[in-house]
């Protein structure tokens, strides 16, 4: 089993849709999470962290379910510009970032 | 301010030849990571330096593939004797003070090997 794992999509979803991700983690000791955004042929960009008790920034909302192991990033009133490939990282153990496969979203007119 | 730099950009070489990607982090950042992107797959993590610490060499794939990080700075990571399996994008990042911080990655070298 991987450490980080997201269902690869891809999500395509009409303008104006709500999505969500998950994003599940195999070490129960994991305290520190983020989502990045990654654009084609482009470097990752952070996106958003997670806290523990949930935290939005407009559209997004993450939050993390620690009694099941999984973050979530969920995209209210999706844009064209949202698409793009969602990474979810484990950041907790010292040096070593887990990155998730990502997921790919499509918003389609 | 200026971002994380990778040169170069694109390296194409062929199989059995040494190349070095070179990573520009930001000023003041003490942590850098090394990663690696094969095509529509995820980043592999490769190597992790922190401050004066010694490095975390664990997803280093061989020992074809070392890295150095001189003065706290910049840093070099060295594939020797290139496999057509080596070609991906190559990505550095760098963070102000280790994990549990945001990483800004660097635009990648693109490594193609004949």
């Amino acid at each position: 089993r991987k450490e980080v794992e997201q269902d690869p999509g891809p999500f395509n979803v009409p303008e104006g849709a709500t999505v969500a991700f998950n994003c599940t983690y195999s070490n129960s000791a994991s305290q520190s999470f983020f989502w990045y955004r990654q654009d084609c042929r482009k470097e990752p960009k952070l996106l958003m962290s997670v806290y523990s008790s949930g935290n939005e920034d407009g559209r997004f909302t993450a939050q993390l379910n620690r009694a099941s192991q999984y973050i979530s990033l969920l995209i209210r009133d999706s844009k064209l510009s949202d698409s793009a490939t969602y990474l979810c990282v484990d950041n907790t153990n010292a040096g070593k970032s887990t990155f998730g496969d990502g997921t790919t979203l499509t918003v389609k007119p | 301010g200026a971002g994380v730099s990778q040169s170069p950009s694109n390296k194409v070489t062929e199989k059995g030849k040494d190349v070095e990607l070179r990573c520009d982090p930001i000023s003041g950042h003490t942590a850098l990571y090394w990663y690696r992107q094969s095509l529509g797959q995820g980043l592999e993590f490769l190597i992790y330096f922190q401050g004066n610490s010694a490095p975390d060499k664990s997803g280093l794939p061989s020992d074809r593939f070392s890295a150095e990080r001189t003065g706290g700075s910049v840093s070099t990571l060295t594939i020797q004797r290139t496999q057509q399996e080596d070609s991906a994008v190559y990505l550095c990042a760098s963070s102000p003070d280790g994990p549990r911080h945001e990483q800004f990655f660097g635009p990648g070298t693109r490594l193609t090997v004949l």
